[in-house]
């Protein structure tokens, strides 16, 4: 059965850091697509994230791109997403969801990330 | 990045057929069949029901059914239940921003 669990989320100032972490099990890591989403409270889905199998290949959404950054270990079955200089803006329950064909087939439940002072 | 555009509620009685519209352009929706469709219920985990336009993934009720015609995408949940009451979203790919959602539409069973 497919898995999908985040971890890393919580509280931080404007203008911190965090790094989340999606751990996967139950399917071949290595081989798939990987995605962070998110859902800003009371908005709908934003995609924020993209990164192949071999992380070969990265796409950003223009609201995050050149302060978050997307990984992945293959070794370790686990996507991560480095958040610097966070903003109001970008409190949201972050989610992890495996890729098929640019579209998101598991999805993980989910992680709170604050941005507040 | 605009989203692409659903309408923000729909509603029907159990049994009931309704369609659920997804609005795009040229760049998205109208040049790819890269469009999905997402059940969202509080609490949960979102939910792929529908991608490539048309498929359905195992597991997935035939009760729900995907199309498109030029620009817009529909999502169709036909006999309808109440525990079919949701969010649903779009999403498609498209070519400058790779991926972009539809702001989601609420289904009310009533």
């Amino acid at each position: 059965e497919v898995e999908l669990v985040e971890s890393g989320g919580g509280l931080v100032q404007p203008g911190g850091s965090l790094r989340l972490s999606c751990a996967a099990s139950g399917f071949t890591f290595n081989i798939y697509s990987m995605n962070w989403v998110r859902q800003a409270p009371g908005k709908g889905l934003e995609w924020v994230s993209y990164i192949t199998g071999s992380s070969s290949t990265i796409y950003y959404a223009d609201s995050v791109k050149g302060r978050f950054t997307i990984s992945r270990d293959n070794a370790k079955n686990s996507l991560y997403l480095q958040m610097n200089s966070l903003r109001d803006e970008d409190t949201a329950v972050y989610y992890c969801a495996r890729g098929v064909q640019w579209g998101f087939d598991h999805w993980g439940q989910g992680n709170l990330v604050t941005v507040s002072s | 990045q605009s989203a692409l555009t659903q309408p923000a509620s729909v509603s029907g009685s159990p049994g009931q057929s309704i369609t659920i519209s997804c609005t795009g352009t040229s760049s998205d929706v109208g040049s790819y069949n890269y469009v999905s469709w997402y059940q969202h219920q509080p609490g949960k985990a979102p939910k792929l029901l529908i991608y490539e336009v048309t498929n359905r993934p195992s597991g997935v009720s035939n009760r729900f059914s995907g199309s498109k015609s030029g620009n817009t995408a529909s999502l169709t949940i036909s006999g309808l239940q109440a525990e079919d009451e949701a969010d649903y979203y779009c999403t498609s790919y498209r070519s400058s921003n790779i991926l972009v959602f539809g702001g989601g539409t609420k289904l009310t069973v009533l």
